[in-house]
């Protein structure tokens, strides 16, 4: 399976937007990116995924490198309630993935006031 | 509506011992996934469930086991229990597994077990 590098952690300032890193240099063709995030004592949940072009959503965007090596979550203005870890996940389309999601060690995101 | 539910929410047992961990999935979802999370780790695929029947197995011992009821709600039985099975237990389902297009895992609150 493809793999995902993202940094440890990261800080932001309250209110102020937020650009986390994933790289997956060896992401196939079919790929798709997603992204999830686990708050504190919470299960994972979804934040937004893509294949090729940049996404919106009420919860954040997602760019997406032209090669695809890489992609960006954008949180474009932080709240404490978005202190988190944030996981870069990569999957496969069709019946073939399951619903199998391979986590990494993600990004915790430290949001100060 | 009510989420994925799982119970009980935390859980003590000794090396040995014998767990069973419940979920329930959102109303409407066939599919049930569970994942380990060490503390500190990102959480790890063990099992997947559709329909009552495996769809997917992650790299865990036989001493792990699960399964799906007609109601779709679906246990996890782990056997003789080692310190190192001390985790949260997340439970996760969706509406179809891997149909085409995209299909959001929905993730319960988890168990926590601690192993002595």
């Amino acid at each position: 399976d493809a793999k995902t590098t993202q940094p440890n952690s990261m800080e932001s300032n309250e209110e102020e937007p937020v650009h986390l890193p994933c790289n997956h240099s060896t992401i196939s063709g079919t790929d798709y990116i997603h992204w999830y995030r686990q708050l504190p004592s919470q299960g994972p949940e979804y934040v937004i995924h893509g294949l090729t072009s940049n996404v919106n959503n009420r919860m954040a965007s997602l760019a997406i490198a032209e090669d695809r090596k890489s992609s960006t979550l954008i949180l474009h203005r932080a709240t404490l309630r978005d202190a988190a870890v944030y996981y870069c996940i990569l999957r496969l389309p069709g019946d073939n993935a399951g619903n199998m999601l391979t986590f990494g060690g993600g990004t915790r995101l430290m949001v100060k006031p | 509506d009510a989420g994925v539910t799982q119970s009980p929410t935390h859980l003590i047992k000794t090396r040995g011992q014998q767990v069973t961990l419940r979920c329930s999935p959102i109303s409407g979802h066939k599919s049930v996934s569970w994942y380990q999370q060490v503390l500190g780790q990102g959480p790890q695929f063990i099992f997947q469930y559709y329909e009552k029947e495996e769809r997917g197995r992650g790299n865990f011992p036989d001493r792990f086991s699960a399964r799906q009821f007609p109601n779709y709600s679906s246990e996890l039985n782990v056997n003789a229990l080692l310190l190192g099975d001390s985790a949260l237990y997340l439970c996760a389902s969706s509406l179809v597994p891997g149909t085409s297009g995209y299909n959001e895992q929905f993730f319960g609150p988890g168990t926590r077990l601690t192993v002595l």
